[in-house]
């Protein structure tokens, strides 16, 4: 089956940066995404990365992938309030499994003012 | 923009009822999913569909059904309502080029 693994809480300060960390174990992963997900709502598309990247950057953004450890990480560049959520890892190998996904158990954080 | 509308939003059932939880994209997307997520668990996936007419098991089908007429609705439904379905279910679609997912808000569903 697939795995994919969270920490399930972080703390941080306000303005400081957060790094949420997610490993996988299928090394034919095609896409890896970041969702988030706000108390009662749905999940909402952070950002994602293809297999063959390293790094991406979306403002405060910052995916990084390490194909070698199969490890995926999100840093938040001066984590604001509004970011307290529970933030999900996420990988698809594509059409090979008709394009499902899997999700890690989530990663709570909190954002103290 | 809808995109992914579910209905109802919450929901009780007594053991043994039946209901169907409606599910509606339109944003023409060939594969849609239905999700459970348990308390501080991760998402399980129920059933998928990659297009109208085809449906698939996923990691934890005991229980629903679902059917795929249309591109846009995906129903699930719960024959006999058992305590172990008390959960949050969520609908999903995607894009296949590139594979990105789109969930609706949820159903919040309590079996007593």
């Amino acid at each position: 089956g697939e795995d994919v693994e969270q920490s399930l809480f972080l703390s941080v300060r306000e303005g400081d940066s957060s790094v949420i960390n997610c490993t996988y174990t299928d090394s034919s992963s095609t896409y890896l995404y970041w969702y988030k997900q706000e108390p009662g709502a749905g999940l909402q598309l952070l950002t994602y990365i293809f297999s063959n990247m390293d790094m991406k950057q979306d403002q405060r953004l910052t995916v990084l992938l390490n194909k070698k450890d199969k490890h995926l990480s999100l840093r938040i560049a001066d984590t604001q309030t509004g970011d307290s959520a529970i933030y999900f890892c996420a990988e698809s190998k594509g059409a090979n499994t008709g394009n499902q996904f899997y999700f890690g158990t989530g990663t709570s954080l909190t954002v103290i003012p | 923009n809808a995109g992914v509308t579910q209905t109802p939003k919450f929901r009780i059932l007594k053991i043994g009822q039946s209901m169907t939880l409606q599910c509606t994209q339109d944003m023409n997307h060939n594969y849609m999913y239905w999700y459970r997520q348990d308390p501080g668990m991760g998402l399980k996936l129920i059933y998928y569909s990659v297009g109208a007419g085809i449906t698939d098991k996923g990691e934890v089908p005991n229980g629903y059904n679902v059917s795929r007429s249309t591109t846009e609705d995906f129903p699930l439904r719960l024959e006999l309502a058992a305590p172990s379905q008390t959960s949050v279910y969520f609908c999903a679609s995607s894009s296949s080029q590139p594979l990105l997912q789109h969930f609706g808000d949820g159903t919040r569903l309590s079996i007593l």
